[in-house]
């Protein structure tokens, strides 16, 4: 089985454009989340899908948003791009019934300039 | 707001040392702590613990929640030096329905030394 793949690997943007991540589950995955990862800060919850429809979300600001697409595949957009976003972003998915257990891509590295 | 606090925020140590991470938490309605290692970018899963006082076990690994003091730690005996990566504690939390919440904590850098 074909684990968690997230596109691109590596970004690199300047303050105030936009980007998009894309992120396809293990197959059979219905249950998509993405996370924030930074040094200061951990992994940071930023939303979860399920059958396309966004079943929780963090505190992040309006900028972050997601969508789930009917096959599962998910993609999550930051627009005006600042410094502090600056990050690795991490999709994970997660079996039927065991939500908790969450099998992570290896995520994109976005780098703000 | 939920908090999940991690001990040790980094360590080294020499193979074949013995090791234990602490993971300390306050959460509202919880359901599970969860266990997951990230040596280069994708964190994988280790150990699910939702009832106090049973010992998960896998090789080397080992893990038990207190449910009483909220706290839970993993042990990892015998290092080697492809145990270096960063522990990632998480816990879980019923929020409405079938929803549930993941709060991580900040990781644990361990570092294992030939």
């Amino acid at each position: 089985k074909a684990g968690v793949t997230q596109t691109p690997r590596y970004l690199i943007k300047t303050r105030g454009q936009q980007v998009t991540l894309s992120c396809s589950p293990i197959s059979g995955h219905r249950s998509v989340s993405w996370y924030q990862q930074t040094p200061g800060q951990g992994l940071q919850f930023l939303f979860e899908y399920f059958s396309e429809t966004q079943r929780n979300k963090g505190n992040f600001p309006g900028r972050f948003s997601g969508r789930q697409f009917s096959n599962s595949r998910s993609e999550m957009n930051v627009s005006t791009l600042e410094l502090g976003d600056s990050a690795l972003y991490l999709c994970a998915s997660s079996p039927r019934g065991l939500h908790e257990k969450l099998f992570f891509g290896s995520g994109t590295q976005l780098s703000v300039l | 707001e939920d908090k999940v606090v991690q001990s040790p925020l980094s360590l080294v140590v020499h193979e074949g040392d013995t090791v234990t991470l602490n993971c300390s938490y306050e959460v509202t309605n919880f359901r599970s702590l969860l266990w997951y290692k990230q040596e280069k970018k994708a964190p994988t899963f280790l150990f699910m613990l939702t009832s106090s006082g049973i010992e998960k076990k896998s090789g080397r690994l080992s893990s038990i929640l207190d449910k009483k003091e909220l706290f839970s730690i993993l042990n990892i005996t015998a290092t080697q030096t492809g145990d270096s990566a960063i522990y990632l504690c998480a816990v879980g939390r019923a929020s409405g329905g079938s929803n549930y919440k993941l709060t991580f904590g900040k990781g644990t850098l361990l570092t294992v030394n030939p």
